[in-house]
């Protein structure tokens, strides 16, 4: 069962447009998201997060909106660079449980 | 600085052998996680711990087992390796409370079981 889903597995976006990632999830206990970016053989880096009582949180060129009655969360990245090519992972916790479940993953590639 | 490492960083191993994989980190963190990466299953939880002694199932903790006897490292151990353990394996670790959530990732252990 999987509780966190990011039904895109890939995206390609041109270099200087918005970059939007999107990912579901199915647990009503889930009070903070986040998103992880992963380049290739490395390990997954924090990128951002929010907590459930807020539907925006903006840091720098990344912002995570939070639909909480459609269970839906977005990343924008605005604009996109190529360094900005990774696979990114949604996140989601319960209160007062420290452990993550991740989605899928979404593989971006910025076209030069 | 502190970091989070992992060795080997690649391993092929035979079925049916035991095989443990290495994670030491110098954040002094309580939690530590163990998560595999699988095509279109993403990151899976394995096994975590919340501090030393303490260790939990996670969601697909059959065949894995870890301990933890410091704070320092959490090793992961395949009782008797399967094909179906193919993956790369990444260890986690946090703090306790505010910002539980930020966890740091090491490098990975790419992991063949023939």
């Amino acid at each position: 069962d999987q509780q966190v889903k990011q039904n895109s597995p890939s995206l390609s976006v041109q270099e200087g447009r918005i970059s939007i990632l999107n990912c579901d999830y199915t647990n009503s206990m889930f009070d903070y998201f986040l998103w992880y970016k992963k380049y290739p053989a490395e390990g997954p880096t924090f990128l951002i997060s929010i907590s459930s009582i807020k539907d925006k949180n903006e840091d720098g060129r990344f912002t995570v909106f939070l639909n909480k009655s459609a269970k839906h969360l977005s990343l924008h990245i605005v604009p996109s660079q190529p360094g900005d090519s990774a696979v990114y992972f949604c996140a989601a916790s319960e209160f007062g449980n420290e452990k993550l479940t991740f989605g899928t993953g979404t593989r971006l590639t910025i076209i030069p | 600085d502190a970091e989070i490492t992992q060795s080997p960083r690649h391993k092929i191993t035979e079925t049916g052998r035991q095989v443990t994989l290495a994670c030491h980190q110098t954040w002094n963190h309580n939690n530590m996680f163990w998560y595999r990466q699988d095509l279109g299953h993403g990151l899976r939880l394995i096994h975590y711990s919340y501090g030393v002694h303490d260790t939990n199932k996670g969601e697909v903790s059959d065949g894995y087992s870890v301990s933890r006897s410091n704070t320092e490292d959490l090793p992961l151990t395949l009782e008797s390796a399967a094909s179906s353990q193919t993956s790369v394996y990444f260890c986690a670790s946090s703090v306790t409370g505010a910002r539980s959530w930020e966890q740091y990732f090491g490098p990975g252990t790419r992991l063949t079981v023939t």
